[in-house]
Order: structure tokens, then sequence, then C-alpha cells
């Protein structure tokens, strides 16, 4: 399957900073998810986006549906010590197909330095 | 508590075997999911079930096998096929196969080669 081109690779940021991480795809998109994952564990889910344009908050998250349906952005603001992890962004294309897959980003690695 | 649980946390395999990794979802979930990550990478979709007794490969299946009997379990074998099969295995759950529910993640399982 295609995989999303997500960026930054990694991030090494100062707690309290913003944090802004993206994903692309030159394929339309119609669902949007962003996951965080601690070492070892399973993903979590943290956003989920279904229309173009939809920009949602959960606490200091806050991700967007692009308006072209090819890409979604995630910002963290006032990052703390516990946001480090691996960020993924994934997608359900717009398909006909009978089951709805996800497309995965390669992720983005977050340190957070106190 | 309503999740996903994997088993075992670790697993190691010999030359020749084959080794089982359990997943069982008490959401009552129709689709369960079985993926495989390497370091640095994203998530790879070996096989997906969208209802019991029904399972379709997904892009890495070979030297895999899956079964579906029952509705909240979706055990995943890893075959003497397999050559290289060291990673970490991730099982998944959606409300429904043909949507764009968000897929919930169990804590995985990492398999090594003795």
């Amino acid at each position: 399957g295609q995989q999303l081109n997500q960026s930054p690779q990694s991030m090494f940021i100062q707690e309290g900073e913003d944090v802004s991480m993206n994903c692309t795809s030159s394929s339309i998109f119609n669902t949007w998810l962003w996951y965080k994952q601690d070492p070892g564990e399973g993903p979590v889910l943290l956003i989920a986006l279904y229309k173009a344009g939809e920009l949602t908050s959960n606490g200091r998250l806050t991700a967007q549906f692009g308006i072209t349906r090819k890409d979604s952005f995630l910002n963290i603001s006032a990052s703390i010590p516990s946001d480090v992890g691996i960020y993924f962004c994934a997608g359900h294309q717009l398909s006909s197909g009978s089951a709805r897959q996800l497309t995965f980003g390669s992720g983005t690695q977050l340190t957070v330095l106190p | 508590d309503g999740g996903i649980t994997q088993s075992p946390k670790y697993l190691f395999r010999k030359e020749g075997q084959n080794v089982t990794l359990s997943c069982e979802q008490n959401l009552n979930h129709d689709a369960m999911y079985w993926y495989r990550q390497d370091p640095g990478q994203g998530l790879r979709l070996i096989y997906y079930s969208q209802i019991v007794n029904d399972f379709q490969k997904g892009d890495i299946a070979e030297g895999y096998s899956v079964s579906r009997e029952k509705k909240e379990s979706f055990p995943l074998t890893v075959t003497s096929a397999q050559k290289n099969p060291t990673a970490f295995y991730l099982c998944a759950s959606s409300l429904f196969a043909r949507s764009n529910q968000p897929q919930h993640f169990g804590d995985g399982t990492r398999l090594s080669i003795l």
C-alpha cells in the first residue's frame, strides 16, 4: 500500500515549545487519524478528522484536515516531557474497496528536552 | 474494561518453528487487523478480517497465516516460511470494516529469533 509522507522524521524541542508536524499524499483521503505510540506499546488514537477543512482539538493537541484532502497537520502546544513518543498519521483513501484499509505515515519521533 | 489484548508480550522463535500470536478484543468490533512494525518504519498490513470466518491478505502476507473462528479472536501464526520474522506485531480492531471508523490497537508482541 501507499505510504504517507510524514515530516519531520524526528524533532528535538525544549519543554514549553510548540510543535508542528504534517502528512502529505498525492492521493485524496476521506479520513485522517493521528496516533501516538510510546516505546513498547501500541498506538493510541489522539484525533480523528472526517471533513476537509475540519479543525479538531484534544487538550493541547490540534489537528486539521487539509482543504485539498491530501494533507493533514498536527500541532502540540506548550510541550511537556510526557509528549515524548512517536506520532503517526494515518488515513482512509477515497475508494470503493470493500474494506477501508488504513495507510500510515512513517512517524515523527518527538523528544522533549527539559 | 473494553480493549484489545495481545499475548505474549515477548516471543522467541527457533529456526523452522511456527509461532502463534494471540489477539482478543471485547469491543464487539467486526473488523480485526494484524500489522508488522519495523524500527523507523510505519505499520504494514499483514492480514485483515471483516467478519467471522473471513480474512484477506494485506500487503505483506507471505509467511503468515490467520484464522477468525470467533468474533473476538484473530490469532496470527508466523510460519517457518517467514525468513525475517523479527519485528513488533500489532493487532487492531474497528467497529466496521466498510467504514471510516478508526482502528484501535493492542499493546503489541515483540518477536525475536533465537
